[in-house]
């Protein structure tokens, strides 16, 4: 199993510009979300999914869209990008709100907006 | 509303020996999982133990224990014979909830640990 990947890993954006992160799981788990993280923070929820076709939103889902047409991928998108959505971005996944607790997460994606 | 406080921005630790790092948490929730992850300089975060809030036993996964103390709220980390491959950036976080009722992890701020040779 190659776990969660993300794409890219290091991305550039220039106000206004607009994205998609790229997320996917192979592990068949129903629950995945996505976090930002930001220097000297931990990490924050932006949106997450309990299965495919629902998504819901977390602490800072402002400027930031999702879907989840399939179990393996979770794309996170940035219509307008901003200089405050400079940070790292992780996706992660676990196996179901009834499975195991541990959360497993991507590599992560910087992305810096200028 | 769930909250993680880890009081050491930094850690010191000479190889070979054991470290303990503090978190502190704060639920109403009867029902709550304790979660410490390690993140290296290469960014990616890696998950090391796991506390259930009714476990019985503290957690324990190799070099890795966590000092679970329910009427404390307390679950500090202690990783025994640290090895120069174990100087990273450690995260407490916790199982809470979000606004809409489902769950999230709420994390702590991170402790920088060095393991000097």
């Amino acid at each position: 199993n190659a776990g969660v990947t993300q794409t890219p890993k290091f991305q550039v954006l220039k106000t206004g510009q607009s994205m998609t992160l790229q997320c996917a799981q192979d592990m068949n788990h129903e629950y995945m979300s996505w976090y930002r993280q930001d220097p000297g923070m931990g990490l924050r929820l932006i949106h997450y999914s309990v299965g495919a076709g629902i998504t819901d939103q977390g602490e800072v889902p402002n400027g930031y869209n999702v879907s989840r047409s399939t179990t393996e991928d979770f794309p996170l998108r940035l219509l307008s990008a901003a200089p405050s959505q400079t940070s790292v971005y992780f996706c992660a996944s676990r196996p179901g709100l009834a499975g195991a607790d541990t959360q497993y997460f991507g590599p992560g994606t910087r992305l810096t907006v200028l | 509303a769930q909250k993680i406080t880890q009081t050491q921005p930094g850690m010191f630790v000479q190889e070979k020996e054991a470290v303990t790092l503090d978190c502190t948490y704060d639920t109403s929730d009867p029902s709550y999982g304790l979660f410490w992850y390690k993140q290296p300089s290469s960014g990616e975060m890696i998950f090391l133990i796991y506390q259930g809030s009714y476990d019985q036993q503290n957690a324990t996964e190799g070099r890795y224990s966590l000092n679970f103390q329910k009427a404390r709220k307390s679950a500090n980390l202690v990783i025994s014979a640290s090895q120069l491959g174990d100087s990273a950036m450690y995260f407490c976080a916790m199982r809470g909830n979000t606004q809409g009722g489902s769950e999230k992890l709420v994390f702590g701020k991170g402790t920088k640990l060095t393991v000097n040779p």
